[in-house]
């Protein structure tokens, strides 16, 4: 079992639709989540970080279960620019810190 | 004002030739990454450094030597290059568990 794992996708959506990724994480030692959005031939940029109360920045929500070991990404009215693909990130102390990425989600926001 | 930067940003070589790839950061972390995304896209941690001190090292092939000179930089040497090292190699850096900052990537081909 991968120790991060999401839906590759792609997801095809509507402009103004809202869409939700999940990522699941296997270990239990993980600290801190992070959202994280890649354009094609560029790189990875901090979306956002996950916090256990869950945390808003405009349109996205981000939720962690840490019970379920689960983490998800929430996207209201998607525009043509949220295309991308969507990197889920786990922070896991294991001797020390180490950040295990998922593959990734691919979004397509259609006009 | 950039954060952290590679270069190059493009190396074509022929194999067997020995490449370095330079990175910097000017945030102040005390931790710098060199990861690498292949061509399914996966992102996979290769070597980290805390303050010049390496403190991961998966398994990569011994052609392929980090060095940081100072908590600010981290270049990769690889040597002898093969046909399977094309790839692109993204350098990040972060203060130890909080959010990773990449570079733009340099995109690596072996003819």
């Amino acid at each position: 079992r991968k120790e991060v794992e999401q839906d590759p996708g792609p997801f095809n959506v509507p402009e103004g639709a809202t869409v939700a990724f999940n990522c699941t994480y296997s270990n239990s030692a993980s600290q801190s989540f992070f959202w994280y959005r890649q354009d094609c031939r560029k790189e990875p940029k901090l979306l956002m970080s996950v916090y256990s109360s869950g945390n808003e920045d405009g349109r996205f929500t981000a939720q962690l279960n840490r019970a379920s070991q689960y983490i998800s990404l929430l996207i209201r009215d998607s525009k043509l620019s949220d295309s991308a693909t969507y990197l889920c990130v786990v922070n896991i102390l294991s001797g020390t810190y180490k950040y295990i990425f998922g593959t990734g989600t691919r979004l397509k926001v259609l006009a | 004002d950039t954060a952290v930067s590679q270069t190059p940003k493009y190396l074509v070589t022929q194999m067997g030739n020995d490449k370095s790839i330079k990175c910097e950061q000017n945030l102040g972390h005390d931790t710098m990454y060199w990861y690498k995304q292949d061509s399914k896209k996966f992102l996979k941690i290769m070597f980290s450094y805390n303050n010049k001190e390496l403190i991961i090292n998966e398994t990569v092939p011994n052609r392929f030597s980090p060095k940081s000179p100072d908590k600010a930089h981290l270049n990769l040497h690889i040597n002898s290059l093969e046909l399977g090292d094309s790839a692109v190699y993204f350098c990040a850096s972060s203060s130890t568990r909080y959010e990773q900052y990449f570079g733009p990537g340099t995109r690596l081909t072996v003819t």
